[in-house]
């Protein structure tokens, strides 16, 4: 199985600041990465496919970068609707797996 | 739009089996090329990718529940379903399911999530 790590596990921000989240994939996974947000008690909700698209009616100011090992989710600008958990999921080879999360909260 | 919507038992006893059902509305499951799938979440922790199923039948499922896991579809229903088999308290989590297009490579659209309870 191909495991995925997330940095940091958790970060404290305010609205306006940029955030920057890591993943990386214990092999490579050329491009296929997703991003997920959750909001608490919410389902996941799709930001990024294929390490860089913005999913549909998905804000501008979340983008996606990477390939290979090492992924990178940036918010340009932090928003309040924006504080939850982040998640990527490899989507290269079944099983696929997540990584453990990464909690955005408020400073 | 297309809505996802899971259904099944809250609370099961250890050794038995887990059946949930996912119903599509606002849409044909046949239509598109989707992958159908389930993904879990105990509470508190992180997500764990169950398993998919394509509307051909074709499946893929986690190793690591493989020996237990079923994943069918019926179309006439607009449904696609799972079955867990021999459930214990390691179980317990909300239980999602979710679509993947082919042309994006991850899960657009998911279901608001059921809670499953094992429990003796």
């Amino acid at each position: 199985d191909i495991q995925m790590t997330q940095s940091p596990s958790s970060v404290s921000a305010s609205v306006g600041d940029r955030v920057t989240i890591t993943c990386r994939a214990s092999q490579g996974i050329t491009t296929w990465l997703s991003w997920y947000q959750q909001r608490p008690g919410k389902a996941p909700k799709l930001l990024i496919y294929e390490a860089s698209n913005l999913q549909s009616g998905v804000p501008s100011r979340f983008s996606g970068s990477g390939s290979g090992t090492d992924f990178t989710l940036t918010i340009s600008s932090l928003q309040p609707e924006d504080f939850a958990t982040y998640y990527c999921q490899q989507a290269d080879s079944s099983p696929f797996t997540f990584g453990p999360g990464t909690r955005v909260d408020m400073k | 739009q297309v809505q996802l919507q899971e259904s099944g038992p809250g609370l099961l006893r250890p050794s038995q089996t887990l059946s949930l059902t996912c119903t599509v509305s606002g849409g044909s499951i046949s239509r598109g090329s989707y992958f159908w799938s389930w993904v879990r979440q105990p509470a508190g922790k992180g997500l764990e990718w169950i398993g998919r199923v394509f509307i051909s039948g074709d499946t893929n499922y986690n190793p690591s529940l493989k020996s237990r896991l079923t994943m069918s579809v019926d179309t006439s229903k607009n449904q696609f379903s799972l079955q867990l088999t021999s459930v214990t308290a390691a179980d317990t989590a909300v239980y999602y399911c979710a679509r993947e297009s082919v042309a994006v490579a991850g899960l657009d659209l998911w279901g608001q999530g059921t809670l499953v309870t094992v429990s003796s």
